[in-house]
C-alpha cells in the first residue's frame, strides 16, 4: 500500500524561527515525485516545493526547503524566516511516475506562526 | 493564465435536492481530478479524468455520485440525492501528466 504519514499533527512557532514538518511515505516503486501543498484558512491548495525521485540535491524555493532521505523515505519540509502568512495547513503528498495519476496525501500538519 | 476555475464557490441545500459542482480546468492541462475534503477523512480523490476518459472511479462513495467531462474544458460533479454526510469542501484540481496538479478554490457544500 502507498501511504504517507505526517507525525505532528499541530505546531507552534514564533515569527522569524525555522520550522520543520516531518513526513514519511512508503512505496515500492523507485521513481516518484513528492510534494508539499499548503492550505492557508481561505482553503487554497497551494504547491509550496517538489522534488524528483531520482534527484539526490534537495529542492529549494526561497524560504522552503526539504530534507529528502530517499533510503528512509523521508521527505520533511524546513521553513526559514517563518512568516505569519505561513500559518496554513500543510500537506505532503507524492505520485508514482508511470502509474496512476493518483496523488497520495498524508493527513496534514497545522502550522500556527505566531507573532 | 488563470487557474482552475470552481463554481459556485458556497452552495446550501436541502436534502434529497440534486446539487451539481462545476469546474473548468486550466487550459492545456489533460488531467482532472476530483477530491472531496472533510475533516474526518482528510483528502479524497474521488475520480479523475484523461483527455475528457474517467481512468479511475474508485473513489466515488456510492451511485449518488456522478462525475462527467464532455469536453477539454468543463466538468461537473452531480450528487443526486444528497445527504447530510455529503457535507464536505470538493475541491477540483487539474496538470499535465506527472506534474504538480493546480486546484480550484473549492466548494463548501452544506447538505441541511
Amino acid at each position: 500500500a502507498q501511504t504517507v504519514t505526517q507525525s505532528q499533527p499541530e505546531m507552534s512557532v514564533q515569527e522569524a524561527e525555522t520550522v520543520t514538518l516531518s513526513c514519511t511515505y512508503d512505496t515500492s516503486e523507485n521513481n516518484y515525485y513528492l510534494f508539499w501543498y499548503k492550505q492557508p484558512p481561505s482553503r487554497q491548495m497551494i504547491l509550496v516545493i517538489r522534488q524528483e525521485a531520482y534527484k539526490q540535491q534537495n529542492a529549494t524555493e526561497n524560504r522552503f526547503s526539504v530534507n529528502f532521505q530517499k533510503a528512509a523515505k523521508s521527505f520533511s519540509l524546513k521553513i526559514s524566516d517563518s512568516q505569519l502568512g505561513d500559518t496554513a495547513m500543510y500537506f505532503c503528498a507524492f505520485v508514482i511516475i508511470q502509474g496512476a495519476q493518483k496523488l497520495v496525501f498524508g493527513q496534514g500538519t497545522r502550522l500556527t506562526i505566531n507573532p | 493564465d488563470a487557474g482552475v476555475i470552481q463554481s459556485p464557490r458556497h452552495e446550501v441545500t436541502e436534502m434529497g435536492q440534486e446539487v451539481t459542482l462545476r469546474c473548468k480546468p486550466i487550459s492545456g492541462h489533460d488531467y482532472l481530478f476530483w477530491y472531496r475534503q472533510t475533516m474526518m477523512r482528510g483528502l479524497e480523490l474521488l475520480i479523475y479524468f484523461n483527455n475528457n476518459v474517467p481512468i479511475d472511479d474508485s473513489g466515488m462513495p456510492e451511485d449518488r455520485f456522478s462525475a462527467k467531462m464532455p469536453n477539454a474544458s468543463f466538468s461537473t460533479l452531480k450528487i443526486q440525492p444528497s445527504e447530510p454526510r455529503d457535507s464536505a469542501v470538493y475541491f477540483c484540481a487539474s496538470s499535465l501528466s506527472y506534474q504538480p496538479q493546480h486546484f480550484g478554490d473549492g466548494t463548501r457544500l452544506s447538505i441541511l
